[in-house]
């Protein structure tokens, strides 16, 4: 059964702090790793990657995946109140069914006061 | 702006009654979802569409079936609710599958079942 575990599942931080979200998989025929952000409503998509060592990177957040070790990191550096959300990680099974199959993890919940 | 629509946004109901949930999107795109949401699961796959009248279950499909007449439609209905359905419910749609397109969501439908 494909499983998707992150942590931690809460963290809270003062604006300015640099965190790092943790996310490892087990996942066969796996393709692709995805992050996404979660505020009040639809988790929005922030990272899909494929490749091991490839770092992605958007303004103050970043993303790289090692499918040896079969994990991958989120980093956000200098956080603000609004970095404030659930983050999710997602895995991607390239077998079984049309659509290929998408397991998310718990999610982490980040909280970045003042 | 994803260009998805789920109406209604919030619904309270009671056990035993049939409750239908709408997905709407403006984009054309061929793959479409229905995921719920409940905490301590991260994201839940329910019934996916790879086309007009293709459809197909996901992880958690019992008490669920969904109908795809049109393109832009996607309803979930829950033939006789149960408090078990309690959840918020999440459409997404995807440009190709999941393995190699990444899935964007609307903005749910919080459902209460008394």
């Amino acid at each position: 059964e494909d499983k998707v575990v992150q942590s931690p599942l809460s963290l809270v931080v003062h604006e300015g702090d640099t965190v790092t979200l943790n996310c490892s998989y087990e996942v066969t025929n796996f393709r692709s790793l995805l992050w996404y952000k979660q505020e009040k409503k639809a988790p929005t998509f922030l990272f899909m990657l494929t490749s091991s060592g490839i770092e992605k990177k958007s303004g103050r957040l970043s993303s790289i995946l090692d499918k040896k070790e079969l994990f991958s990191i989120l980093n956000i550096t200098a956080t603000q109140t609004g970095d404030s959300a659930i983050y999710l990680c997602a895995a991607t099974n390239a077998g079984g069914t049309s659509y290929g199959k998408l397991t998310f993890g718990q999610g982490t919940i980040l909280t970045v006061h003042p | 702006d994803a260009g998805i629509t789920q109406s209604p946004r919030h619904k309270v109901t009671e056990t035993g009654t049939p409750v239908t949930l709408r997905c709407h999107q403006t984009e054309n795109h061929r793959y479409m979802y229905w995921y719920r949401q409940d905490p301590g699961h991260g994201l839940r796959l329910i019934h996916y569409s790879y086309g007009v009248k293709d459809t197909d279950k996901g992880e958690v499909s019992d008490g669920y079936s969904v109908s795809r007449s049109k393109t832009e439609d996607f309803l979930l209905t829950l033939e006789s609710a149960t408090s078990s359905q309690t959840s918020v419910y999440f459409c997404a749609i995807s440009e190709g599958t999941v393995t190699y397109q990444p899935q964007h969501f609307g903005d749910g439908t919080r459902l209460s079942i008394l």
